[in-house]
């Protein structure tokens, strides 16, 4: 297996503008998480989803973040309308079953607005 | 709520010599325990985990962790460091709440290795 595939590895746009990332689990895997990671704040659990339905959202900063996963091999975090404060690395993950399984995670998408 | 605490934000040892990092945790009941590495640029891979059972537990790359109820404590171990293992150490702590499953992560800590 491939692995958590991210894309894209590196994104900079400017503010206001729309972003999406995605992702792709590996196949199999029933979890799914969004993870931020900054200097400041470490790393914070934005959303997660089990079986493609999203079952903790609360890490997600505010109504400009929104994500979605359509089916069981595909996942998206939009950020719309992007400021500055988002600049950060976007980790995927995703996991087989229950809790007590590894998380596997993805390279990370860097993304910076300017 | 659950919440994990690394003490040292750095840590500089030198190759050969042996490691401690230190995780402490607070959780009402006994959670699950991860520790994660991360290299410059790369995601985070698991180095090891504790979900019950024999409080020493082996993971990959010549790590060990301990498990110390009394403590909250989920110390990792390494006796002899390599210049490959500089990259920042993750603990987290997994718990299960009716239906809610997810981690939470200490703020790392970054390994330093000198030749």
């Amino acid at each position: 297996d491939a692995g958590v595939i991210q894309s894209p590895r590196h994104e900079v746009t400017e503010m206001g503008q729309e972003v999406t990332l995605r992702c792709k689990p590996i196949s199999g895997h029933d979890y799914l998480f969004w993870y931020r990671q900054t200097m400041m704040r470490g790393l914070e659990l934005l959303i997660y989803f089990n079986n493609n339905v999203p079952i903790d959202d609360s890490g997600m900063p505010e109504d400009r973040f929104s994500a979605k996963m359509p089916n069981a091999s595909f996942s998206t975090l939009k950020i719309q309308p992007s400021e500055p404060r988002d600049s950060a690395v976007y980790f995927c993950a995703s996991s087989l079953k229950r809790l007590n399984n590894e998380q596997f995670f993805g390279p990370g998408t860097r993304l910076t607005v300017l | 709520a659950q919440s994990v605490t690394q003490p040292d934000i750095h840590i500089t040892v030198s190759e050969g010599a042996s490691l401690e990092l230190r995780c402490n945790y607070s959780y009402g009941a006994t959670p699950y325990l991860f520790w994660y590495v991360q290299s410059p640029g790369q995601g985070l891979q698991l180095l090891l985990k504790y979900f019950s059972g024999d409080t020493l537990v082996q993971g990959i790359k010549g790590f060990e962790a301990e498990f110390k109820r009394s403590q909250s404590s989920f110390n990792l171990r390494k006796p002899s460091v390599h210049w490959s293992d500089a990259a920042e150490y993750f603990c987290a702590v997994g718990i299960s709440n009716f239906g809610n499953e997810k981690l939470t992560f200490g703020t790392g800590t970054r390994l330093t290795i000198i030749p």
